[in-house]
């Protein structure tokens, strides 16, 4: 099967300026996770969908962040503006139902380099 | 505050040797916790997980709730066993990592 699909693979950005991440998940998941993942640490979770709703998002930096998955498939995780703080890999995972058992699969990521 | 943590950023052994990946949290409640692996250019995935009771490419990871531990081990390591190694502790449906251990094989 067709693993999860990101772009771009790498953004190179200034501050303050915006910059969109693309996921498709593995046909049939209906959960799909964004993590943050600063060097030198794990993967922090962002936001969580279940199908086109938002489970959690108390970690997403509402003020400069947004996510959407609007048909319940695809989603798009926005930065606007950004910081130079933001420079990280954005990881796009998905899970087959909400229930943690469920494994995760994740995307290759995208690098992201705000100068 | 849930927490994991993996007290050693790099662990080099020689092949053959054997390998113990150190990880501690911190969780009110009876914890599930995995290891997640990173091969290099490859994507962060699952070795393995608690509940299962699994052994996957010959690593165990035995939960120890009087020490809050759930080491990951290896009797003779491989090259290919080379990789990022990630702690993870479930909390409502949300995974929280580690640091992550990055391990070194040498031949």
């Amino acid at each position: 099967e067709a693993g999860v699909a990101q772009s771009p693979r790498y953004k190179i950005i200034e501050k303050r300026q915006s910059v969109a991440f693309w996921c498709n998940p593995i046909s049939g998941h209906a959960t799909l996770y964004w993590y943050q993942q600063i060097l030198g640490q794990g993967p922090k979770l962002l936001i969580q969908f279940q199908n086109n709703g938002v489970v959690d998002d108390s970690q997403l930096p509402k003020d400069r962040f947004s996510a959407e998955r609007l048909k319940g498939v695809d989603s798009t995780l926005k930065i606007q503006p950004a910081k130079l703080e933001d420079s990280a890999v954005y990881l796009c995972a998905s899970s087959l139902e909400l229930a943690g058992y469920s494994t995760q699969y994740f995307g290759p990521g995208t690098r992201l380099t705000v100068l | 505050a849930q927490r994991v943590t993996q007290p050693e950023k790099l662990l080099s052994v020689f092949k053959g040797a054997p390998v113990e990946l150190k990880c501690n949290y911190s969780y009110s409640g009876s914890p599930e916790l995995f290891w997640y692996v990173q091969y290099s250019r490859q994507r962060l995935q699952l070795l393995l997980r608690h509940i299962s009771r699994e052994s996957i490419k010959g690593f165990t990871a035995d939960l120890n709730k009087g020490e809050t531990s759930f080491h990951l081990k290896k009797p003779f390591a491989q090259e290919e066993d080379s990789a990022m190694y990630y702690c993870a502790l479930l909390n409502t449906d949300k995974l929280i990592f580690g640091t992550g251990t990055r391990l070194q094989v040498f031949p």
